[in-house]
């Protein structure tokens, strides 16, 4: 069975600092693996997605992600933060090429950014 | 292109009623599926429909069903309310089931309360 761990729920910074959100994965197979964001009272949104193209993967508002499959991680970083950056971001996994609509959610991590 | 659309996007009931939720699909969307957010469990899936068949369920019991119309457009009703089905309710959509990568577009959700 599939699983997502994101290691600690909770995570500060200051702004202007390294955003770094870890993430472990356990699938039998290939994965497809995402990064979602989400800001308070709204729902998910996509940040960025490992489909197997490339290992270092770039996504919305200056986040990245590299796909380590010996390590089993997918953390996603971002070089500066921003006050915009505060919010919820949940790592996902997929089993198949074609996801049956059933992404395996992590518990989400949140991200606080101090002036 | 509109998003996802779910209505309402609050709601209070009291334990023992009955709730309909309403999930309009992008447009092009075949596959939309429903997923409850708790601080506590996290994101769990519900279920998912693809062409007006339910072709996944999550771990619920059975006074959580759906339904998916001829148009794609989904309803998800929850039956004799429990205080711990007071959760936000997010509909996704993806193009088809079985896409290449299984990216989920989601609304804002529904809140409910249960009293």
């Amino acid at each position: 069975a599939q699983s997502v761990t994101q290691l600690g729920s909770h995570v500060s910074v200051s702004e202007g600092a390294l955003v770094l959100l870890r993430c472990n994965y356990s699938s039998s197979v290939p994965p497809y693996l995402f990064w979602y964001v989400q800001y308070p009272n709204q729902g998910l949104q996509l940040l960025l997605k490992y489909t197997s193209a490339a290992t270092l993967v770039k996504g919305i508002n200056g986040f990245e992600a590299e796909f380590k499959k010996s390590e089993t991680s997918f953390h996603l970083t971002k070089p500066s933060a921003h006050m915009s950056d505060a919010a919820e971001y949940f790592c996902a996994v997929s089993d198949y090429g074609g996801s049956q609509g059933n992404l395996i959610f992590g518990k989400g991590t949140k991200l606080s950014v101090k002036p | 292109k509109a998003g996802v659309t779910q209505t309402p996007r609050y709601l209070i009931k009291t334990r023992g009623q009955q709730v309909t939720l309403s999930c309009s699909p992008i447009s092009g969307h075949r596959s939309v599926s429903w997923y409850q957010q708790t601080p506590g469990q996290g994101l769990q899936f519900l279920f998912e429909y693809f062409s007006e068949t339910q072709r996944n369920k999550g771990n619920f019991p059975g006074r959580f069903s759906g339904r998916q119309f001829s148009n794609s457009r989904s309803e998800m009703n929850v039956s004799t309310l429990e205080l711990g089905d007071s959760a936000l309710y997010l509909c996704a959509s993806s193009l088809v089931s079985g896409s290449d990568t299984g990216e989920l577009f989601f609304g804002e959700g529904s809140r409910l309360t249960v009293l």
